[in-house]
């Protein structure tokens, strides 16, 4: 029982590059986000996917794609990776929102990566 | 102002102590509530989710007022274990994805 997972854990990478992280999540889960966390700023949501096919902008979705082709996978790219880049990544799902939006978000264990 | 505001901390107690935070919203039709926890260099992992009468879990006890818009989180006779950072987080509407508060830091001292 997986839950959300991510993939890389670990990243460096230099100014300009590109790279695509991903999560996968194994609950059938309809709805799936990624989200930064910098010190001092809390988690902001970047995109998000409400089912197969969709994407939507979020808080601080400069600078960052993302794609959902597979119900459990959902994919961040980073076209040009800048050092503003830098930061603690996580995805995120939940099942659908429920008859009162009562469901909560389960996350990925985090995605470290550096833009040097 | 903030959509989501938490006192960020540190609340630095001694074991055994109670502990309350509270967190403000700025959407008055917001739908669902809950309190996270994460520990340090890890996710965030939902502690307990909040309803309109109140609910408790073991030592922990989240209260919702939506007059004031504040949520509550109160945890009685603290833990080592409890020091975490305690996020605040709030849905609009049920297609709208969570707005998470910066968080309230715990140190728990023996």
């Amino acid at each position: 029982n997986a839950g959300v997972t991510q993939t890389p854990k670990f990243r460096v990478l230099k100014t300009g590059q590109s790279m695509t992280l991903l999560c996968a999540q194994d609950m059938n889960h309809e709805y799936m986000y990624w989200y930064r966390q910098d010190p001092g700023m809390g988690l902001r949501l970047i995109h998000y996917s409400v089912g197969e096919g969709t994407t939507a902008k979020g808080e601080v979705p400069d600078g960052y794609n993302v794609s959902r082709l597979k119900k459990q996978n959902f994919l961040l790219g980073l076209e040009s990776a800048a050092p503003s880049q830098t930061s603690v990544y996580f995805c995120a799902s939940t099942r659908d929102s429920g008859a009162a939006g009562n469901q909560p978000q389960h996350f990925g264990d985090g995605t470290r990566l550096s833009i040097l | 102002r903030k959509e989501v505001e938490q006192d960020p901390g540190p609340f630095n107690v001694p074991e055994g102590a109670t502990v309350a935070f509270n967190c403000t919203y700025s959407n008055s039709a917001s739908q669902s509530f809950f309190w996270y926890r994460q520990d340090c260099r890890k996710e965030p992992k939902l502690l307990m989710s909040v309803y309109s009468s109140g609910n408790e879990d073991g030592r922990f006890t989240a209260q919702l007022n939506r007059a004031s818009q504040y949520i509550s989180l109160l945890i009685r006779d603290s833990k080592l274990s409890d020091s975490a950072t305690y996020l605040c987080v709030v849905r609009y509407s049920g297609n709208t994805p969570l707005v998470f508060g910066k968080g309230t830091r715990l140190s728990v001292i023996a």
